[in-house]
Order: structure tokens, then C-alpha cells, then sequence
């Protein structure tokens, strides 16, 4: 069965600075999909970055990167300039081929401080 | 704009008695899911349609049936709510797998 761990129940950043959630996860497949959404306190949630597995260039999506480690099994999100608007729940998930089963770890909840 | 849209936002029920919620879509995606989010949890597919093909998760409680009667709508419905299934209640769509998913705002669900 495929899991996602994140290790970092809580994180929490500086404005304008830089910080780094981390994210494992563990599949025998080898076409897959990762992807981290942000659900801010009581609101949507919506899509951060996606990350095609057969890809090796890591996704970027403005302020978010990551660092997209396939041997190691790890999908780490980085975060530039942190602004407030960015405190929120930070989901990292996995889904194998088009099965349309995506798994969730367990998030990290990102304060950012003024 | 396009969208997922859940009905209602807060949904209040007794103990036993049958509840539904609603889940509609502007996007015309062929996927639609129903996640359990209970509070600073991940959210737990419970199942999802492709098209008219019903998928339901192996641990999903037989309590739990849902219904997508058109490409626009899929309905949770929850035959005799325990203490223990009061969540957010999310709906999702995607196009297809390894796609983005698209989530409504999400029906909180209380039992008294």
C-alpha cells in the first residue's frame, strides 16, 4: 500500500523568509503523481504544485519549489518569501497512474510569523 | 467562474436519522470524490465516480452510499449517522486521474 508521511506536524517561518516541508512517501509504481494543496483555517483547499514522476526537473509555481528526490522517495516543498497569506495546513499527497486514488499525509500546519 | 459547490455548509442531525449532502460542479469533470476530514486530519477518500463507474474504498463503512444521478451532481448520503462520522465532508473533481482535484468549501457535518 502506498503511504505519505510527513514528519513536521507543525512549522513555522518568519515573513519574507524561507522554509522547507518535508515529505516521504513509499510506492512499488513507477508512473505516479505528487502533489501538495494548502487548506488555509476554514477555507478551500486548493492546489499548491504538482509533480510528474517520469519528470526529473523539479515543478516551480512562483514562491513554491521542490526538491523532487525519486530514489529517495522524497517530495520536500520549499516556500520563498514567505507572506502571511501563506499560514495554512500543507497536505502532501500521492496518486499512482489514473487509478484516481490519491493518498494524503498527514500535514503541516505552517504559521508565518509578522 | 468554474466550480465545485456543496450544500449545505453546515449540516446539523439527530443521532440515527438520515442525512444528505450535495455536491455540484461547473467544471464537467468525469471524477468525483467524497472525502471524511475529521478536525487537523488528512481528508479519507471514501469513494469516487468515474463517470457513471461507482469506486468505493474497502474501509468505507457500508453507512456511507453515494449517488450521481448526472455529470453535475453527486450526492453523500449517510443512512444512520453515529457520533463518530460528525467531519468536514469534502467533495472533489478532477478530469482525470493524475490531475489536479478541484474541492468545494466542504459541508461540516454535526450529530446531536
Amino acid at each position: 500500500a502506498q503511504t505519505v508521511t510527513q514528519s513536521q506536524p507543525e512549522m513555522s517561518v518568519q515573513e519574507a523568509e524561507t522554509v522547507t516541508l518535508s515529505c516521504t512517501y513509499d510506492t512499488s509504481e513507477s508512473d505516479y503523481y505528487l502533489f501538495w494543496y494548502k487548506q488555509p483555517p476554514s477555507r478551500q483547499m486548493i492546489l499548491v504544485i504538482r509533480q510528474e514522476a517520469y519528470k526529473q526537473q523539479n515543478a516551480t509555481e512562483n514562491r513554491f519549489s521542490v526538491n523532487f528526490q525519486k530514489a529517495a522517495k522524497s517530495f520536500s516543498l520549499k516556500i520563498s518569501d514567505s507572506q502571511l497569506g501563506d499560514a495554512a495546513m500543507y497536505f502532501c499527497a500521492y496518486e499512482a497512474g489514473d487509478n484516481n486514488d490519491m493518498r494524503f499525509g498527514a500535514g503541516t500546519r505552517l504559521t508565518v510569523k509578522p | 467562474d468554474a466550480m465545485v459547490i456543496q450544500n449545505p455548509r453546515y449540516q446539523v442531525t439527530q443521532f440515527g436519522k438520515p442525512v444528505t449532502l450535495s455536491c455540484s460542479q461547473t467544471l464537467n469533470h468525469n471524477v468525483m470524490y467524497w472525502y471524511q476530514q475529521k478536525s487537523s486530519q488528512a481528508p479519507k477518500l471514501l469513494f469516487h465516480y468515474y463517470d457513471k463507474d461507482f469506486n468505493n474504498e474497502a474501509d468505507t463503512p457500508d453507512n456511507f452510499q453515494s449517488r450521481r444521478p448526472n455529470t453535475s451532481f453527486c450526492f453523500l448520503d449517510i443512512r444512520s449517522p453515529g457520533l463518530g462520522d460528525a467531519a468536514m465532508y469534502l467533495c472533489a473533481t478532477s478530469g482525470q486521474g493524475g490531475q489536479p482535484q478541484h474541492f468545494g468549501d466542504g459541508t461540516r457535518l454535526s450529530i446531536l
